[in-house]
């Protein structure tokens, strides 16, 4: 079974600009969660969408946001980009139900300049 | 209070010795905990979850969980240079997919 696609894997940014990650979770499974990971405040939660719908939220501004389709793959938005938002971003699918074990796909590396 | 704590390390064990990794978490409604494992310049990998108080063994891996007292372990027998990695604690609510993580252990194995 394929694992977790992320797609690009590599970033450059310019502050103010935007970007869209992509994230295709393992086939069968309805949940895909953000997370930020950066040195100095390690593995972050942004969000978690099942079925199309957001179901969880953690706490970042509103230039974050992301979306579901129907075939559970999400994108990630970032408008008016920080430097402070360099990081990894990564993806993790579920089934969404019962277990929670989450699998990650490789990662987006962002560099903001 | 961090909500899940690890001791950063780095933890240097020698090949072949047990390696024993420790995390304690603040909610107490926390229903299911996780370990992942981080090589540098990679992405988490999950290795190990468990859900109810007592030990669970997969391989040389075995988790063990003790909801009273907070605290979730890893062990890692006949720990190989392979198993250097950082490793992550990670805690759920019930029916709920944020994952709150630990900063994780950097583990080192000596050959």
């Amino acid at each position: 079974k394929a694992g977790v696609t992320q797609t690009p894997r590599y970033l450059i940014k310019t502050r103010g600009q935007q970007v869209t990650l992509s994230c295709s979770p393992i086939s069968g499974h309805r949940s895909v969660s953000w997370y930020q990971q950066t040195p100095g405040q390690g593995l972050q939660f942004l969000f978690e969408y099942f079925s199309e719908t957001q179901r969880n939220k953690g706490n970042f501004p509103g230039r974050f946001s992301g979306r579901q389709f129907s075939n559970s793959r999400s994108e990630m938005n970032v408008s008016t980009l920080e430097l402070g938002d360099s990081a990894l971003y990564l993806c993790a699918s579920s089934t969404g139900q019962s277990s929670y074990e989450q699998y990650f796909g490789p990662g987006t590396r962002l560099t903001v300049t | 209070q961090k909500e899940v704590e690890q001791n950063s390390g780095p933890l240097s064990v020698p090949e072949g010795a047990i390696a024993s990794l420790n995390c304690t978490y603040s909610d107490r409604v926390s229903q299911s905990f996780f370990w992942y494992r981080q090589y540098s310049g990679k992405s988490p990998e999950l290795i190990m979850s468990i859900y109810s108080n007592g030990d669970k063994e997969d391989g040389r891996f075995t988790a063990q969980l003790n909801k009273a007292s907070q605290y979730v372990s890893l062990l890692i027998r006949d720990s190989q240079p392979s198993d250097s990695a950082t490793y992550l604690c990670a805690v759920t609510p019930r029916g709920n997919e944020k994952l709150t993580f630990g900063t994780g252990t950097r583990l080192t194995i000596i050959p």
